[in-house]
């Protein structure tokens, strides 16, 4: 079966690091954009950050800039992303996601999302 | 960077009732237009993608509109399983942004 899988939600302290991992199976992202997607607790939907296939390009949301790092490793088929300095407004399930290379580029394939909490 | 809007931010409909949710963009952007869909506790499901054309595996009441700033997701005939919350979403520069969604309630 298709999927990706994320891993390294946690609970961790105001300030903390955490690393969130991505994985895919039955799929190849090499030659994929990917994404990183959020959803606050009762909240919509907010797009974190993408990366180019070939990890040349990296772009992010203005809340996140200088805090977190995507990052991907194409051999193992998985993408990653560094949350540094993290806050209370970082709590969310963290999906990754595909972007579809049609016109559009939707995100057409999604993980079952990393919950990640920051309190004290 | 593009501000999505969606309207309204809730609604109520009976079965069989055809529904209409709207999404403005700050700027114009073809048709780089997307819409998901996205029922408590699950992961967002790609509907519509490029304004108009159909995901495999959606039922065909489904149907999207519009280009430049203006688009519309329709359901034609509301079924049980169809109440959700809707999210749209552009993709023509980043960051990319997703509207605040529109949830579908049952009357």
């Amino acid at each position: 079966e298709v999927q990706l899988v994320e891993s390294g939600g946690d609970l961790v302290q105001p300030g903390g690091s955490l690393r969130l991992s991505c994985a895919a199976s039955e799929l190849s992202i090499s030659t994929s954009w990917m994404s990183w997607v959020r959803q606050a607790p009762g909240k919509g939907l907010e797009w974190v950050a993408n990366i180019k296939p070939d990890g040349s390009e990296k772009y992010y949301v203005d809340s996140v800039k200088g805090r977190f790092t995507i990052s991907r490793d194409n051999v193992k088929n998985s993408m990653f992303l560094q949350m540094n300095s993290l806050s209370a407004d970082d709590t969310a399930v963290y999906y990754c996601a595909r972007e579809w290379r049609v016109t559009g580029t939707p995100l057409d394939i999604w993980g079952t999302g990393t919950t990640v909490t920051v309190s004290s | 960077d593009i501000q999505m809007t969606q309207s309204p931010s809730s609604l109520s409909a009976s079965v069989g009732d055809r529904i209409t949710i709207t999404c403005r963009a700050s700027r114009h952007m073809l048709t780089y237009l997307n819409w998901y869909q996205q029922k408590p506790g699950t992961v967002p499901k790609l509907l519509i993608y490029a304004a108009t054309s159909l995901q495999s595996g959606v039922p065909s009441r489904f149907s999207g509109s519009g280009s430049g700033t203006d688009f519309t997701l329709t359901i034609s005939s509301l079924q049980p399983e169809d109440f959700a919350t809707y999210y749209c979403q552009q993709s023509y520069s980043v960051p990319l942004t997703f509207g605040g969604g529109t949830k579908v309630e049952i009357k």
